[in-house]
Order: C-alpha cells, then sequence, then structure tokens
C-alpha cells in the first residue's frame, strides 16, 4: 500500500527564517509527487509536480526537490502569506487506475510577521 | 476559466437524510475525482471517473454512497442514509489526463458536510 508521511505536521516560522518541510514516500512505481498549498476553508491549490529523482522545482520563495525516496520543500525568507498547510501527493498505479493520488496528511506552516 | 465548481458550499443535515453534492469539473477536463478530507484521515480518494466513466471506487466507505456522472460537465456524490461519522469536507477534482501523462488536478472549494 502506498504510504506519505510528512514532517513536522506543524511549523513555526519568523518572516525571512528559511526551513523545509519533509514528504517521505514508500510507493510501487512512481508516476510523480505532487505539492500543494492549501487555506482554511479552500480546496488543495497545485504548487509543484517531480517525475524523477534529482528533479527541482521553484517558484517565488519556494523550491521543491526529490528523491528516490523522499521529497522537500524548501521555503527562502517565508513571509506571512506564506501560511499555509502545505499537503504532499504519490501518484503511482494502483489497482488498475493511473491517476490515483495518495496525500499525506500535511505540514501547518505558520509564519509570524 | 471558472475553475472546479462545486454546490453546496455547506450542508447540515440530520442522520438517516438522503445528502447529494455537486460538481461541476473545468471545461475541456477528462477526469473528476471525489475526495473526503477529515482531521483523523487527512484527504482520502473516493471515486473517480475518466470520460464519465466511474474507473476506481475502491476508496467509498460502504454502499451508503455513490456517485454518477452523466456527462462531461456534472457529477453527483449521494449519501443515502447519512450518519454522523459522514461528517467531513468533500472536495471535487478535475484534471486533463490520458494513459502515458500524470496532470495535476485542480481541485474545488469543496463542500462542508455537517451530520447531526
Amino acid at each position: 500500500e502506498d504510504q506519505v508521511t510528512q514532517s513536522p505536521e506543524a511549523l513555526r516560522l519568523q518572516e525571512g527564517e528559511s526551513s523545509s518541510l519533509n514528504c517521505s514516500y514508500t510507493v510501487s512505481g512512481l508516476r510523480g509527487l505532487f505539492w500543494y498549498r492549501q487555506d482554511p476553508g479552500k480546496g488543495p491549490e497545485f504548487l509543484f509536480t517531480l517525475y524523477s529523482a534529482g528533479e527541482e522545482k521553484e517558484k517565488e520563495r519556494l523550491k521543491a526537490t526529490l528523491t528516490k525516496k523522499e521529497s522537500f520543500l524548501h521555503i527562502t525568507a517565508p513571509k506571512p502569506e506564506d501560511s499555509a498547510t502545505y499537503l504532499c501527493a504519490v501518484q503511482a498505479p494502483s489497482g488498475g487506475s493511473n491517476y490515483k493520488l495518495t496525500f499525506g496528511k500535511g505540514t501547518l506552516l505558520t509564519v509570524n510577521p | 476559466d471558472a475553475g472546479v465548481i462545486q454546490s453546496p458550499r455547506h450542508e447540515v443535515t440530520e442522520m438517516g437524510q438522503e445528502v447529494t453534492l455537486r460538481c461541476k469539473p473545468i471545461s475541456g477536463h477528462n477526469s473528476l475525482f471525489w475526495y473526503r478530507q477529515t482531521m483523523m484521515r487527512g484527504l482520502e480518494l473516493l471515486i473517480y471517473f475518466n470520460n464519465n466513466v466511474p474507473i476506481d471506487d475502491s476508496g467509498m466507505p460502504e454502499d451508503r454512497f455513490s456517485a454518477k456522472m452523466p456527462n462531461a460537465s456534472f457529477s453527483t456524490l449521494k449519501i443515502q442514509p447519512s450518519e454522523p461519522r459522514d461528517s467531513a469536507v468533500y472536495f471535487c477534482a478535475s484534471s486533463l489526463a490520458s494513459v502515458t501523462t500524470y496532470n495535476e488536478q485542480f481541485f474545488g472549494p469543496g463542500t462542508r458536510l455537517t451530520v447531526l
């Protein structure tokens, strides 16, 4: 069974204090690893897709990296508006389905001004 | 584009009542997904459709849950009869997918369901 574990569960940072969120996964036949951002009362918002080990993608203050066992979401000089829950999901063939996403429980990031 | 549209946004009902949640996917997307989110279990896939056909319903918790997609622009998730443990936020997502392309899913705003 595909498993996705995110750590830490919650993270408090001061504005400008860089850090990283971790997503460890166990899947057979990874098709892609996705990062989403979720604000309170809203649906998850797509950030990145990573397909192979060694791949990196950046968007503003966020950079996602991927190895064969885990992914990191690096946040550089965060601002209060970066506060949200960050979700990691893996996509792998499951029960004949090529499109099933298995989500981690997320990391709740709070950035204080 | 309007994004994924879900209705209602909030639903409060009593145990035993039928509940119907609705979703309109992004125009042109051929895959539609229903998820349930709770604090305990996180975001779980219930069922997904490809080209209006249900492909994987292994996440549907029991026979009280059913989903339909009569056409490319509309889907429903029905719970009958509803129980308090069904209280959660239900999300619909859509994607443009093929056999070899694994594209991101776009989520709707969700329906917060409370069963008393």
